[in-house]
Protein backbone atom coordinates (compact mmCIF):
# COMPACT_ATOMS: atom_id res chain seq x y z
CA UNK A 1 0.00 0.00 0.00
CA UNK A 2 1.05 3.74 -0.74
CA UNK A 3 2.81 4.92 2.05
CA UNK A 4 3.44 1.98 4.22
CA UNK A 5 6.45 -0.78 3.37
CA UNK A 6 7.60 -4.00 4.84
CA UNK A 7 10.99 -5.42 3.99
CA UNK A 8 11.80 -7.80 3.12
CA UNK A 9 8.81 -9.36 1.53
CA UNK A 10 10.01 -12.59 1.98
CA UNK A 11 12.29 -14.58 4.07
CA UNK A 12 13.51 -18.28 5.23
CA UNK A 13 15.27 -18.53 8.14
CA UNK A 14 16.81 -21.41 9.99
CA UNK A 15 15.43 -22.48 13.39
CA UNK A 16 17.54 -19.86 16.69
CA UNK A 17 18.29 -17.66 14.87
CA UNK A 18 17.62 -13.86 15.00
CA UNK A 19 15.08 -12.35 12.34
CA UNK A 20 14.02 -8.62 11.98
CA UNK A 21 11.13 -7.21 10.02
CA UNK A 22 11.27 -3.48 9.12
CA UNK A 23 7.58 -1.39 8.40
CA UNK A 24 8.50 1.92 7.57
CA UNK A 25 5.35 4.37 6.69
CA UNK A 26 5.70 7.70 4.79
CA UNK A 27 2.29 8.71 6.64
CA UNK A 28 3.59 10.55 9.98
CA UNK A 29 1.35 8.53 11.45
CA UNK A 30 1.46 7.62 15.28
CA UNK A 31 -0.08 4.15 15.82
CA UNK A 32 1.77 0.94 14.07
CA UNK A 33 0.92 -2.43 14.48
CA UNK A 34 1.90 -6.20 13.80
CA UNK A 35 -0.08 -8.58 13.60
CA UNK A 36 0.61 -12.09 12.27
CA UNK A 37 -1.92 -14.08 9.63
CA UNK A 38 -2.36 -17.80 10.41
CA UNK A 39 -4.66 -19.95 8.38
CA UNK A 40 -7.75 -20.19 11.08
CA UNK A 41 -6.95 -17.46 13.01
CA UNK A 42 -7.25 -14.56 11.14
CA UNK A 43 -5.01 -11.76 12.20
CA UNK A 44 -3.60 -11.63 15.66
CA UNK A 45 -1.73 -8.52 17.19
CA UNK A 46 1.79 -9.26 18.10
CA UNK A 47 2.84 -5.75 19.29
CA UNK A 48 2.06 -2.14 18.56
CA UNK A 49 2.96 1.29 19.23
CA UNK A 50 1.62 4.67 20.11
CA UNK A 51 4.52 7.02 19.63
CA UNK A 52 8.49 6.86 19.47
CA UNK A 53 9.30 4.66 22.11
CA UNK A 54 6.30 3.63 23.41
CA UNK A 55 5.22 0.30 22.81
CA UNK A 56 3.53 -2.73 24.62
CA UNK A 57 2.27 -6.33 23.99
CA UNK A 58 -0.62 -7.42 22.34
CA UNK A 59 -1.87 -10.95 22.49
CA UNK A 60 0.37 -13.19 20.97
CA UNK A 61 4.02 -11.50 21.71
CA UNK A 62 6.01 -14.53 23.51
CA UNK A 63 9.38 -14.68 21.24
CA UNK A 64 8.78 -11.33 19.73
CA UNK A 65 9.88 -7.85 20.31
CA UNK A 66 9.72 -4.50 19.26
CA UNK A 67 11.46 -1.21 18.66
CA UNK A 68 10.49 2.02 17.65
CA UNK A 69 13.60 4.69 17.11
CA UNK A 70 11.52 6.68 14.75
CA UNK A 71 8.20 7.69 14.27
CA UNK A 72 8.55 6.26 10.68
CA UNK A 73 9.46 3.05 11.58
CA UNK A 74 8.60 0.04 13.59
CA UNK A 75 10.43 -3.09 13.80
CA UNK A 76 9.79 -6.14 15.06
CA UNK A 77 12.57 -9.02 16.20
CA UNK A 78 12.10 -12.52 16.80
CA UNK A 79 14.81 -13.07 19.19
CA UNK A 80 15.06 -16.47 18.24
CA UNK A 81 12.96 -17.98 15.37
CA UNK A 82 11.47 -21.24 15.90
CA UNK A 83 8.61 -23.24 13.42
CA UNK A 84 5.60 -21.95 15.50
CA UNK A 85 6.47 -18.58 13.98
CA UNK A 86 6.67 -19.34 10.40
CA UNK A 87 3.58 -16.82 9.35
CA UNK A 88 2.70 -14.02 7.25
CA UNK A 89 3.61 -10.49 9.43
CA UNK A 90 1.18 -8.06 8.64
CA UNK A 91 2.47 -4.51 9.52
CA UNK A 92 -0.23 -1.37 10.15
CA UNK A 93 -1.11 2.21 10.63
CA UNK A 94 -3.52 4.16 11.90
CA UNK A 95 -4.55 7.35 13.40
CA UNK A 96 -5.75 7.57 17.19
CA UNK A 97 -8.81 8.21 16.13
CA UNK A 98 -9.70 4.58 14.08
CA UNK A 99 -13.16 6.27 12.82
CA UNK A 100 -11.60 7.93 10.40
CA UNK A 101 -9.68 6.24 8.09
CA UNK A 102 -9.22 2.54 9.58
CA UNK A 103 -6.27 1.00 9.58
CA UNK A 104 -3.83 0.73 6.43
CA UNK A 105 -1.66 -2.06 5.92
CA UNK A 106 1.47 -3.07 4.48
CA UNK A 107 1.80 -5.82 1.62
CA UNK A 108 2.61 -8.34 4.26
CA UNK A 109 6.34 -10.53 4.81
CA UNK A 110 6.21 -14.13 4.23
CA UNK A 111 8.35 -15.96 6.80
CA UNK A 112 9.02 -19.80 6.73
CA UNK A 113 11.54 -21.02 10.01
CA UNK A 114 13.29 -24.41 8.43
CA UNK B 1 -13.44 -11.42 26.52
CA UNK B 2 -13.97 -9.60 23.55
CA UNK B 3 -14.07 -11.20 20.60
CA UNK B 4 -14.81 -11.42 16.63
CA UNK B 5 -16.75 -14.50 14.94
CA UNK B 6 -17.12 -15.26 11.52
CA UNK B 7 -18.90 -18.87 11.51
CA UNK B 8 -18.23 -19.36 7.44
CA UNK B 9 -14.59 -20.54 6.96
CA UNK B 10 -15.09 -20.83 2.98
CA UNK B 11 -18.61 -19.91 0.84
CA UNK B 12 -19.19 -20.80 -2.65
CA UNK B 13 -21.53 -18.46 -4.67
CA UNK B 14 -22.25 -18.18 -8.57
CA UNK B 15 -21.10 -14.91 -10.29
CA UNK B 16 -24.43 -12.88 -10.16
CA UNK B 17 -26.02 -14.04 -7.12
CA UNK B 18 -26.48 -12.31 -3.80
CA UNK B 19 -23.81 -12.62 -0.99
CA UNK B 20 -24.32 -12.31 3.02
CA UNK B 21 -21.08 -12.72 4.99
CA UNK B 22 -21.54 -13.38 8.46
CA UNK B 23 -20.09 -11.54 11.52
CA UNK B 24 -20.89 -11.68 15.22
CA UNK B 25 -19.04 -9.44 17.88
CA UNK B 26 -18.87 -9.96 21.96
CA UNK B 27 -18.04 -6.32 23.25
CA UNK B 28 -19.79 -5.24 26.08
CA UNK B 29 -20.53 -1.96 24.09
CA UNK B 30 -21.04 -1.56 21.01
CA UNK B 31 -17.69 -1.63 19.32
CA UNK B 32 -16.01 -0.04 15.92
CA UNK B 33 -16.54 -2.25 13.37
CA UNK B 34 -14.72 -3.13 9.94
CA UNK B 35 -15.02 -5.32 7.17
CA UNK B 36 -11.73 -5.80 5.29
CA UNK B 37 -11.13 -7.94 1.96
CA UNK B 38 -7.80 -9.29 0.95
CA UNK B 39 -7.11 -10.54 -2.26
CA UNK B 40 -4.24 -13.61 -3.09
CA UNK B 41 -0.85 -12.51 -1.73
CA UNK B 42 -1.70 -8.62 -0.52
CA UNK B 43 -2.41 -6.78 1.83
CA UNK B 44 -6.12 -5.82 3.16
CA UNK B 45 -8.00 -2.96 2.29
CA UNK B 46 -10.72 -1.82 4.11
CA UNK B 47 -14.46 -2.03 2.44
CA UNK B 48 -16.54 -0.25 4.96
CA UNK B 49 -16.96 0.60 9.19
CA UNK B 50 -19.84 1.44 11.61
CA UNK B 51 -19.36 3.73 14.31
CA UNK B 52 -22.56 5.18 15.25
CA UNK B 53 -25.95 6.05 13.59
CA UNK B 54 -27.64 4.83 10.47
CA UNK B 55 -26.95 0.69 10.38
CA UNK B 56 -26.73 0.15 7.21
CA UNK B 57 -23.61 1.46 5.77
CA UNK B 58 -22.19 1.64 1.94
CA UNK B 59 -18.36 0.82 1.04
CA UNK B 60 -16.57 0.44 -1.76
CA UNK B 61 -16.74 -1.82 -4.53
CA UNK B 62 -20.61 -2.35 -4.28
CA UNK B 63 -20.86 -4.04 -0.65
CA UNK B 64 -23.10 -3.05 2.61
CA UNK B 65 -22.82 -3.81 5.98
CA UNK B 66 -26.17 -4.06 8.54
CA UNK B 67 -25.54 -3.50 12.37
CA UNK B 68 -28.06 -5.13 14.21
CA UNK B 69 -27.46 -4.70 17.87
CA UNK B 70 -29.92 -7.43 19.03
CA UNK B 71 -28.03 -10.09 17.11
CA UNK B 72 -24.32 -8.35 17.85
CA UNK B 73 -24.10 -9.08 14.56
CA UNK B 74 -22.38 -6.82 11.46
CA UNK B 75 -22.90 -9.25 8.17
CA UNK B 76 -21.72 -7.96 5.05
CA UNK B 77 -23.49 -8.39 1.83
CA UNK B 78 -23.43 -7.46 -1.86
CA UNK B 79 -26.45 -8.07 -4.28
CA UNK B 80 -24.72 -9.27 -7.50
CA UNK B 81 -21.30 -10.90 -7.10
CA UNK B 82 -18.72 -10.56 -9.48
CA UNK B 83 -15.65 -13.03 -10.45
CA UNK B 84 -13.31 -10.35 -9.18
CA UNK B 85 -14.89 -10.31 -5.59
CA UNK B 86 -13.20 -13.68 -5.17
CA UNK B 87 -10.91 -12.73 -1.96
CA UNK B 88 -11.06 -13.79 1.68
CA UNK B 89 -13.20 -11.33 3.88
CA UNK B 90 -12.48 -10.45 7.66
CA UNK B 91 -14.74 -8.91 9.70
CA UNK B 92 -12.63 -6.45 12.76
CA UNK B 93 -13.88 -4.32 16.12
CA UNK B 94 -12.53 -2.07 18.02
CA UNK B 95 -13.80 -0.90 21.63
CA UNK B 96 -13.76 -0.99 25.20
CA UNK B 97 -10.30 -0.28 26.92
CA UNK B 98 -8.89 -1.42 23.28
CA UNK B 99 -10.12 1.50 21.32
CA UNK B 100 -7.26 2.06 18.68
CA UNK B 101 -6.55 -1.94 18.38
CA UNK B 102 -8.60 -4.25 15.91
CA UNK B 103 -9.64 -7.50 16.90
CA UNK B 104 -10.28 -9.15 13.79
CA UNK B 105 -12.36 -12.61 12.61
CA UNK B 106 -11.00 -16.22 11.25
CA UNK B 107 -11.71 -14.72 7.70
CA UNK B 108 -13.85 -15.81 5.19
CA UNK B 109 -12.77 -17.85 2.35
CA UNK B 110 -15.04 -16.19 -1.25
CA UNK B 111 -14.71 -18.49 -4.07
CA UNK B 112 -16.54 -17.14 -6.95
CA UNK B 113 -18.07 -19.92 -9.78
CA UNK B 114 -18.28 -18.63 -13.36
Amino acid sequence: DAGITQSPRHKVTETGTPVTLRCHQTENHRYMYWYRQDPGHGLRLIHYSYGVKDTDKGEVSDGYSVSRSKTEDFLLTLESATSSQTSVYFCAISEPDIRLLGYTFGSGTRLTVV
Amino acid sequence: AQSVTQPDIHITVSEGASLELRCNYSYGATPYLFWYVQSPGQGLQLLLKYFSGDTLVQGIKGFEAEFKRSQSSFNLRKPSVHWSDAAEYFCAASGGTSYGKLTFGQGTILTVHP
